[in-house]
């Protein structure tokens, strides 16, 4: 059971936008900045969003990413068969002194 | 180019004893806290502990706590992690991520390929 809470999938069609929520509480996204990941199988996971809505270089702004309250969002425009992967959500949590990730999201480009 | 490279997995029966290994180049090691994260096989990410820049703090996951130590050498830019102890739970692809120059934070920007644990009898 992952501290913070994810969709297991999530499925749209190509070019269209989707959104992957992201759940956790006053400890975790609550008080801290929320990082966003996407990982192809076999292959180590890849920074997409850190501070909650910042691309680092590199990262198309086709990716995006919000927080409001103990929710965080990763909000994906104009979906190509390539984003086909999984997302995890990552943040610290200031009462476990640890770093807490979501269960991750498997997103299917339709 | 930054470059993370772990060693050190292998197949160790339970109960016994394994130190992982990452070589970092093409950044300013001792500026950056650095972490372990793994990923058992179908399974999601995992935070296995996290050092700062000079080592001077240690955090673990509960999951691991007491068992693994994490460390560093910042004169050889290399993380390690020890691990004793190990359980058939603890199998998994172990990575080594750059952290930030905040400890507070997921903000990993760099990860290695990986190395395999297997704990079996």
């Amino acid at each position: 059971q992952s501290v913070l809470t994810q969709p297991p999938s999530v499925s749209a069609a190509p070019g269209q936008k989707v959104t992957i929520s992201c759940s956790g509480n006053n400890s975790n996204i609550g008080d801290n900045y929320v990082s966003w990941y996407q990982q192809f199988p076999g292959i180590a996971p890849k920074l997409l969003i850190y501070d909650n809505n910042k691309r680092p270089s590199g990262i198309p702004d086709r990716f995006s990413g919000s927080k409001s309250g103990t929710s965080a969002t990763l909000g994906i425009t104009g979906l190509q068969t390539g984003d086909e992967a999984d997302y995890y959500c990552g943040t610290w949590d200031s009462s476990l002194s640890a770093v807490v990730f979501g269960g991750g999201t498997k997103l299917t480009v339709l | 180019q930054v470059q993370l490279v772990e060693s050190g997995g292998g197949v160790v029966q339970p109960g016994r004893s394994l130190r992982l290994s990452c070589a970092a180049s093409g950044f300013i090691f001792l500026t950056y806290d650095m972490h372990w994260v793994r990923q058992a096989p179908g399974k999601g990410l995992e935070w296995v502990a996290g050092i700062s820049y000079d080592g001077s703090n240690e955090y673990y996951a509960d999951s691991v706590k007491g068992r693994f130590t994490i460390s560093r050498d910042n004169s050889r830019h290399t993380l390690y992690l020890q691990m004793n102890s190990l359980r058939a739970e603890d199998t998994a692809v172990y990575h080594c991520a750059k952290g930030w120059v905040v400890t507070a934070t997921a903000r990993f920007d760099y990860w290695g390929h990986g190395t395999l644990v297997t704990v079996s009898s």
